[in-house]
C-alpha cells in the first residue's frame, strides 16, 4: 500500500494567493483527517471526514479555510486568500474509521511570504 | 486550549538508559490516548496506545503508563536507542472522536 499520498509536498507562495493542498487517503479508509504544525501549537486538528462528510471542522482556523472531500479516495484543504501566519506543516491522515489508527501523510510544508 | 500539554520540548538520554516522555491533559472526557512518533520531512507514525480503563501498556522495549487521577501519562523507552531520536507526540481521543496533540518532545538518544 502506498500510504497517505499528500500533494505538493512543499509549496511557497505570496500573501493574498489561493493556496490547494491535496490528499488521497489509503484505499479503504473511510476518515480523512487534516491537520496543522507549527512550533507554537503543535499539531492541531483542522477537520476530518467520515464517508465523505465532514464532521467536525471546529478547528479551522477561518473562513479564509476550507476543505472538501468529493469522493473516498480524495480530498483538499484550500486557504483563500493566504497569509504568512498559515505558514506550516499541513498533514492529511486517514483511518478505518474515526477511532482507528490514524495513519499520517508526509505533510505539505507551506511558507506564505 | 491547549488539552494536551508535553512541558518539555527536549530530552536527551543516554543509549542504553530509559528515556521517559511526560504528557498531561486537562479534559476527563478523553477515553484513549496514543503516542506517536515523527522523524524528520516525515508524518507521525502510529507507536503505542492506552484506553482510560487500563494504567499500562506495553509493547516491547515501549510501555505506557496511565494516572487517570493525576491527569497524566508517559511513555517509558528501554533501553533507549540512537534510532529512537524522533519527536514524540503525546494524543488523547475525545468521546466525539476528535484527537488533540501535544506540541512535542525531542528526544535524542546518544550513542
Amino acid at each position: 500500500d502506498a500510504g497517505v499520498i499528500q500533494s505538493p509536498r512543499h509549496e511557497v507562495t505570496e500573501m493574498g494567493q489561493e493556496v490547494t493542498l491535496r490528499c488521497k487517503p489509503i484505499s479503504g479508509h473511510n476518515s480523512l483527517f487534516w491537520y496543522r504544525q507549527t512550533m507554537m501549537r503543535g499539531l492541531e486538528l483542522l477537520i476530518y471526514f467520515n464517508n465523505n462528510v465532514p464532521i467536525d471542522d471546529s478547528g479551522m482556523p477561518e473562513d479564509r479555510f476550507s476543505a472538501k472531500m468529493p469522493n473516498a479516495s480524495f480530498s483538499t484543504l484550500k486557504i483563500q486568500p493566504s497569509e504568512p501566519r498559515d505558514s506550516a506543516v499541513y498533514f492529511c491522515a486517514s483511518s478505518r474509521d474515526p477511532s482507528g489508527t490514524q495513519y499520517f501523510g508526509p505533510g505539505t510544508r507551506l511558507l506564505v511570504l | 486550549d491547549q488539552q494536551v500539554k508535553q512541558n518539555s520540548p527536549s530530552l536527551s538520554v543516554q543509549e542504553g538508559r530509559i528515556s521517559i516522555l511526560n504528557c498531561d491533559y486537562t479534559n476527563s472526557m478523553f477515553d484513549y490516548f496514543l503516542w506517536y512518533k515523527k522523524y524528520p520531512a516525515e508524518g507521525p507514525t502510529f507507536l503505542i496506545s492506552i484506553s482510560s480503563i487500563k494504567d499500562k501498556n506495553e509493547d516491547g522495549r515501549f510501555t505506557v503508563f496511565l494516572n487517570k487521577s493525576a491527569k497524566h501519562l508517559s511513555l517509558h523507552i528501554v533501553p533507549s536507542q540512537p534510532g529512537d531520536s524522533a519527536v514524540y507526540f503525546c494524543a488523547a481521543r475525545g468521546f466525539n472522536n476528535d484527537m488533540r496533540f501535544g506540541a512535542g518532545t525531542r528526544l535524542t538518544v546518544k550513542p
